[in-house]
This record gives structure tokens, C-alpha cells and sequence, in this order.
């Protein structure tokens, strides 16, 4: 079974500014993908950053980077430069990569970021 | 590439009246699909799941079912609605390439029930 602990439930930041929403994971799987997601008011889920388990190197998409920690089960997303439109809603998830057991994504409990001018 | 289409976009539906809810993923073969539904303010909660046409895994116990008559195709249907059927419904898709997976969203179906 896979669990995802998002501990901020609300951040700001100001506005350039770079912010680290954490997130840290509890799975049996032994191989398994990372995601996060930004939600808007509108409510669509808008993929933003992937890193696999065996992935040596962090993960980046531009203005994101995910800072990942496998032995400590973290796998905290960086947004750089900070601007209006990333207030939103983030989540982070985790997906068993092959094996026979539960093959869904589960998710935290979200972050909800607040960009300030 | 990929695209999933999820409609309609909002729904309003008095109790006991039947829901279906259908999604559909273009520009992949043999995905796994998933229904989730959202509370207002709340995280997403996992409904159900298919790794195949006709294979389906419900996660929990209630008023709903789900259906996959084609490879690309999942149905969320109700017979009779309740108040607490109530939410912001999403559809998704995940495929596996190698060690490598994808996992993308429809742009949900938000349901009112009155």
C-alpha cells in the first residue's frame, strides 16, 4: 500500500521568490513513479513534474525541480521564481510502476500555495 | 499525443434521477483508467480502477459502479442519486513505458445533486 503525507496544507510566497512544497511517501513497491500536480480554481489537474525511483538525476521542468530523496522517502517540488499564476492547489502522488498489486495513483492530502505581489 | 476527453463538464441532477459520466483517452493503447471524485476543499479519492476492457476494481463500497466496454473507454454510472454524490468527478489515465510511467487528468465533471 502506498501513503502520501503532504504536511503544509497552506504556503505564500512572495512573488520572484523560490518555495519548497514538501512531500514525503510511504510505499512497498519496489518500483514506483513520483508525480505532482497544480489545481486551479477551474479544478483540472495539471501535471507538472515526474521522477521515477530509479531515476539517478532530480527531476526538471522548467520553473520545477523535485528534489528527491529516496532514502528518506521525500520528494519535495522546488518552484523557482515565483509568479501570480502558480497560486493553486498542489499535489503530490505516487504510482506502482509493474508488480500485481493496487496499480492507481495515490495522493496527498494537498498544499495550497498562495503568490503574493 | 495523448489526449483524454471527460464530459460533460457540469452537472446538475436530482436525487434518484441515474448518472453516467464518460471518459475517453485518445493516442494510447491498453491504459489503466481511473475515476476519482473530489469533495469541495478536499483531496481526491480514488472510486475505482481498470487495467483492462471489462476489469474493474472498486476501492469504496457505495452508490456508484463503473464500466469499460471499450479499451479506451470508462463509464461512471449511478441508478439512483444521492445528496451525497455530490462532487468534482476526474477521470485519468496511466500508461507504463519501460520504468517509466504517465498519468494525466480530464478536466473533471463537477456534479451537483438537489
Amino acid at each position: 500500500a502506498q501513503k502520501i503525507t503532504q504536511t503544509q496544507p497552506g504556503m505564500f510566497v512572495q512573488e520572484k521568490e523560490a518555495v519548497t512544497l514538501d512531500c514525503t511517501y510511504d510505499t512497498s513497491d519496489p518500483s514506483y513513479g513520483l508525480f505532482w500536480y497544480k489545481q486551479p480554481s477551474s479544478g483540472e489537474m495539471i501535471f507538472l513534474i515526474y521522477q521515477g525511483s530509479y531515476d539517478q538525476q532530480n527531476a526538471t521542468e522548467g520553473r520545477y525541480s523535485l528534489n528527491f530523496q529516496k532514502a528518506r522517502k521525500s520528494a519535495n517540488l522546488v518552484i523557482s521564481a515565483s509568479q501570480l499564476g502558480d497560486s493553486a492547489m498542489y499535489f503530490c502522488a505516487t504510482l506502482p510502476i509493474g508488480g500485481t498489486g493496487r496499480r492507481a495513483l495515490t495522493f496527498g492530502s494537498g498544499t495550497r500555495l498562495q503568490v503574493q505581489p | 499525443s495523448q489526449t483524454i476527453h471527460q464530459w460533460p463538464a457540469t452537472l446538475v441532477q436530482p436525487v434518484g434521477s441515474p448518472l453516467s459520466l464518460e471518459c475517453t483517452v485518445e493516442g494510447t493503447s491498453n491504459p489503466n483508467l481511473y475515476w476519482y471524485r473530489q469533495a469541495a476543499g478536499r483531496g481526491l479519492q480514488l472510486l475505482f480502477y481498470s487495467v483492462g476492457i471489462g476489469q474493474i476494481s472498486s476501492e469504496v463500497p457505495q452508490n456508484l459502479s463503473a464500466s469499460r466496454p471499450q479499451d479506451r473507454q470508462f463509464i461512471l454510472s449511478s441508478k439512483k442519486l444521492l445528496l451525497s454524490d455530490s462532487g468534482f468527478y476526474l477521470c485519468a489515465w496511466s500508461v507504463r513505458g519501460g520504468a517509466k510511467a504517465e498519468a494525466f487528468f480530464g478536466q473533471g465533471t463537477r456534479l451537483t445533486v438537489v
